[in-house]
C-alpha cells in the first residue's frame, strides 16, 4: 500500500530564509512523486514531479526536490522564501502499481514572516 | 487550454437536499478524477473515469454518491440526501494516460456547505 507522511503540519520561516518541507513515502516499488501547492479557496497547482532519471528536480517558483530512494524521501526546498510562498503544500505519490491513483499527504501550511 | 473547470464554486444546501456538481476536464484528457478535501487534510480519492467508464470507486463513496461521465467529456457528481458530514471541498482532476507520469491537473473545486 502507498502512503505519504508530511512531517510538520505548520512551518514558519522568515522572508529570505531557506524553506524545507519534508515528505516521506512508503512504496514497494519506485513511485512517481509530486509536490502540489494550494492557495486559499483554490485547487492544487503542480510545483514539480519526479518520475525517472535525475533525482534532483526543479519546479516552478524556484522550488526543487530531491528523490532519495534510500531514505524514501522527497523533501521540497527553496533557497529564499518569498511572501507569496505562503500556502498549503501537499506531497503525493502515484505510480503504475497504484493504478495511477494519487495518495496525498495531510499537507504542510507554510507561513512566511516578513 | 483553459484548464479544468468546476461549477458551482460554492454551494450551500440544507441537510437532506440533493446537490450536483459539474467538472469540465482539459479537452484531450481521457481520465477524470473526483476527490474530497476536508479542512486540514489532503485530497482523498473518491472515484475516477477513463473515458466514459467508471473504473474505480473508493469506499468513501457511499450509496448516496453517484458520478457519471456520459460522453467521456464532462462529469457530474451527485450527492443525495446530503448530511452535514458531506461538507467539504470537492475537487476534480484530469490527466492524459499516454506517456509520462499521468500528471493530474486540478480544478478550483466546489465548496459544499450543508446546514
Amino acid at each position: 500500500a502507498q502512503s505519504v507522511t508530511q512531517l510538520g503540519s505548520h512551518v514558519s520561516v522568515s522572508e529570505g530564509a531557506l524553506v524545507l518541507l519534508r515528505c516521506n513515502y512508503s512504496s514497494s516499488v519506485p513511485p512517481y512523486l509530486f509536490w502540489y501547492v494550494q492557495y486559499p479557496n483554490q485547487g492544487l497547482q503542480l510545483l514539480l514531479k519526479y518520475t525517472t532519471g535525475a533525482t534532483l528536480v526543479k519546479g516552478i517558483n524556484g522550488f526543487e526536490a530531491e528523490f532519495k530512494k534510500s531514505e524514501t524521501s522527497f523533501h521540497l526546498t527553496k533557497p529564499s522564501a518569498h511572501m507569496s510562498d505562503a500556502a498549503e503544500y501537499f506531497c503525493a505519490v502515484s505510480g503504475p502499481n497504484t493504478g495511477n491513483q494519487f495518495y496525498f499527504g495531510t499537507g504542510t501550511s507554510l507561513t512566511v514572516i516578513p | 487550454d483553459t484548464g479544468v473547470s468546476q461549477n458551482p464554486r460554492h454551494k450551500i444546501t440544507k441537510r437532506g437536499q440533493n446537490v450536483t456538481f459539474r467538472c469540465d476536464p482539459i479537452s484531450e484528457h481521457n481520465r477524470l478524477y473526483w476527490y474530497r478535501q476536508t479542512l486540514g487534510q489532503g485530497p482523498e480519492f473518491l472515484t475516477y473515469f477513463q473515458n466514459e467508464a467508471q473504473l474505480e470507486k473508493s469506499r468513501l463513496l457511499s450509496d448516496r454518491f453517484s458520478a457519471e461521465r456520459p460522453k467521456g467529456s464532462f462529469s457530474t457528481l451527485e450527492i443525495q440526501r446530503t448530511e452535514q458530514g458531506d461538507s467539504a471541498m470537492y475537487l476534480c482532476a484530469s490527466s492524459l494516460t499516454s506517456g509520462g507520469a499521468w500528471e493530474q491537473f486540478f480544478g478550483p473545486g466546489t465548496r459544499l456547505t450543508v446546514l
